[in-house]
């Protein structure tokens, strides 16, 4: 089982909608999350960090954090086609040598 | 804040050659950079932690006397990849932690594509 799970997708959806993306954890240490945007033949672009469980939102933009379901998500509203990208998530623990753990990366396709 | 540049964006040589990719921090000092590697449709896989002053700590698997990573300074990060072969074409990136708080996420350049004829 790997450290961090993430539906690569692709997920396709119309302007304007709301999107969710999700990644499953197995390690209870982590305590930093972070969602990133990659466009292709890009770096990785910091969108969210959040520390332990809670909610943060940042324009269109929302992360969650559930670390008793071991669980975290990226809300996007109102999705442009310019949100068309890969999101990866992202997390660490406070220990052991601060690795950060990436998932697979979703594609997302948001459709004009 | 927190940029971070990569050079070059991209890089084709022959077979054999050795390539050398730059990674800075601009606007802030980083202690530890880290250098991945990603194959297309794939997600990030570290190579290697490159820390100011000291000698890198290489991912298992990946070979250091190919990988060669300098960290001289506070703000530069160089990976070379010594006697490059077809394999070894890739996409190369480069990330950065900001000096004075280890708690904070890491910052990625641009890549560098490597193409190795």
């Amino acid at each position: 089982q790997k450290e961090v799970e993430q539906d690569p997708g692709p997920l396709s959806v119309p302007e304007g909608a709301i999107v969710s993306l999700n990644c499953t954890y197995s390690n209870s240490a982590f305590q930093y999350f972070m969602w990133y945007r990659q466009y292709s033949r890009k770096g990785p672009e910091l969108l969210m960090y959040t520390y332990s469980s809670g909610n943060k939102e940042d324009g269109r933009f929302t992360a969650q954090v559930d670390k008793s379901s071991k669980y975290i998500s990226l809300f996007i509203r109102d999705s442009q086609p310019s949100d068309s990208a890969t999101y990866l998530c992202a997390m660490r623990a406070n220990t052991g040598g601060f690795k950060t753990i990436f998932g697979a990366g979703t594609r997302l396709f948001v459709k004009a | 804040g927190a940029v971070v540049s990569q050079h070059p964006s991209w890089v084709i040589c022959k077979s054999g050659t050795s390539v050398k990719i730059e990674c800075r921090s601009l606007d802030f000092q980083a202690t530890t950079m880290f250098w991945y590697r990603q194959f297309p449709k794939q997600s990030l896989m570290l190579m290697a932690t490159s820390n100011e002053g000291s000698k890198a700590t290489y991912e298992q698997g990946v070979e250091k006397d190919k990988f060669l990573i300098n960290h001289a300074s506070l703000t530069l990060s160089t990976l070379t990849v010594t006697s490059a072969h077809p394999e070894d074409s890739s996409f190369y990136i480069c990330s950065a932690r900001v000096l004075w708080d280890s708690n904070q996420p890491q910052h990625f350049g641009d890549g560098t594509r490597l193409s190795i004829l």
